[in-house]
């Protein structure tokens, strides 16, 4: 079963305005992490922002800020002002479990484009 | 400079002749590991190591091997390559340490494009 859905293949949003890249998860463990990671045209990982299952308070980094729904299992990433270079695929990815089961899993991505 | 470094970038080879790619990190991380990357379905972790002689398979562990003798190396080996393996590679390595609260920013190399023909 996919652990991480991100159910938009592609979008689009015009430069200057914000957007919201969605992302679920399926996990039955109590402690867990997620992440969001972009990866521009040069193909590099640029870790964005971190969310700990029982942080109580959405998880914010400059113009990302992560909406984690912790009932309905999301974690939907927020770019707010969007600019030019923010153009990237976009990961959604968890971590789960205490101590054995240290694996982290990705969701498919998401193609951002800016438009100026 | 922080970094985790990968070589070769880009690799061709042929079906069944063994490779390694190379992963070194400079951070004193406990923890490393491979994912490759394929389209439309993100990353798939291959293999994890949480510390030196420690290592674990992830989601796609089938046709790669891994050795972790010092704390700072990493390397993937394919001992007979395939097509199928042909993807583009990344190392990360974190201060994960096993437990789920702390947080745990992975950094990742620059990557490896493999072909195999």
């Amino acid at each position: 079963a996919q652990k991480i859905t991100q159910t938009q293949p592609g979008m689009f949003v015009q430069e200057k305005e914000a957007v919201t890249l969605d992302c679920t998860y399926d996990t039955s463990d109590q402690s867990y992490g997620l992440f969001w990671y972009k990866q521009p045209s040069s193909g590099e990982m640029i870790f964005l922002i971190y969310q700990g299952s029982y942080d109580e308070q959405n998880a914010t980094e400059g113009r990302y800020s992560l909406n984690f729904q912790k009932a309905r299992k999301s974690a939907n990433l927020v770019i707010s002002a969007s600019q030019l270079g923010d153009s990237a695929m976009y990961f959604c990815a968890m971590r789960e479990g205490l101590d054995n089961n240290n694996d982290m899993r990705f969701g498919a991505g998401t193609r951002l484009t800016v438009k100026p | 400079e922080a970094q985790v470094t990968q070589n070769p970038r880009y690799l061709i080879t042929v079906t069944g002749k063994k490779l390694t790619v190379t992963c070194s990190q400079n951070m004193n991380h406990e923890y490393m590991s491979w994912y490759r990357q394929d389209p439309g379905l993100g990353l798939r972790q291959i293999y994890y190591s949480m510390n030196v002689e420690v290592t674990d398979k992830g989601d796609v562990p089938e046709g790669y091997k891994v050795s972790r003798k010092e704390k700072r190396n990493f390397p993937l080996i394919l001992e007979s390559p395939s097509p199928n393996q042909t993807s583009l590679y990344f190392c990360a390595s974190s201060s994960w340490t096993g437990r789920a609260s702390n947080t745990d920013t992975q950094y990742f190399g620059p990557g490896t494009r493999l072909t195999v023909l």
